[in-house]
């Protein structure tokens, strides 16, 4: 069974523009959740998606924004970039919701906004 | 305020030596707790998923503890390799919110040969 993939592995952006990251599940995985990581945070949770919805939210501005499609693949968009958004973006999947079920990651996004 | 604290933040160990990673958390009701371990560049990777009523987990030469009675949590890893160099990551979920996770920030071990 394929892990979980993310594209593209590596972006770099400039402040202001905008950017659009892609995670495909697990096979039969109906749950997505995005993170944020920083050397310095550790990972911060974004938002998790399920059947299409987004079902939690972490503590980022309206700037990050996500969705979910039918097959469950999923994408997040950071709108006008700043330097502080550099950071590795992982997604994972898992059967159900997140605390109840395992979750796999996928290798993560490394954006790197100059 | 649920809570996931780890120590140390960072440990240098030589190869083939043993050595243990601390997690303590403030979660309550706890559901379960999960140790990560995560390379560089790469996204973690699980290596225990214990729920309050398990004590004890192996996953080769990683053994994880728990005792929900102090909240704590301890990672073992007997005969450490050059490839255990990572950062291994505790993360917990509640029994009230079970669809959030609550991670530690992380130890990051340097095994040198």
């Amino acid at each position: 069974k394929a892990g979980v993939t993310q594209t593209p592995r590596y972006l770099i952006k400039t402040r202001g523009q905008q950017v659009t990251l892609s995670c495909s599940p697990i096979s039969g995985h109906r749950s997505v959740s995005w993170y944020q990581q920083t050397p310095g945070q550790g990972l911060q949770f974004l938002f998790e998606y399920f059947s299409e919805t987004q079902r939690n939210k972490g503590n980022f501005p309206g700037r990050f924004s996500g969705r979910q499609f039918s097959n469950s693949r999923s994408e997040m968009n950071v709108s006008t970039l700043e330097l502080g958004d550099s950071a590795l973006y992982l997604c994972a999947s898992s059967l159900a919701r997140g605390g109840g079920s395992e979750q796999f990651f996928g290798p993560g996004t490394r954006l790197t906004v100059l | 305020k649920n809570q996931v604290e780890q120590s140390p933040q960072s440990l240098i160990i030589l190869e083939g030596k043993n050595c243990t990673l601390q997690c303590n958390y403030t979660v309550s009701p706890f559901s379960n707790l999960r140790w990560y371990k995560q390379d560089t560049g790469r996204g973690p990777v699980s290596l225990t998923i214990m729920t309050f009523s398990e004590n004890t987990k192996s996953n080769g030469r990683y053994t994880a503890t728990l005792d929900a009675d102090t909240k704590q949590s301890s990672l073992h890893i007997t005969a450490s390799q050059l490839s255990d160099s990572a950062s291994y990551i505790c993360v917990v979920s509640s029994i009230y919110n079970t669809d959030k996770l609550i991670f530690g920030t992380g130890t990051r071990l340097q095994v040198f040969p």
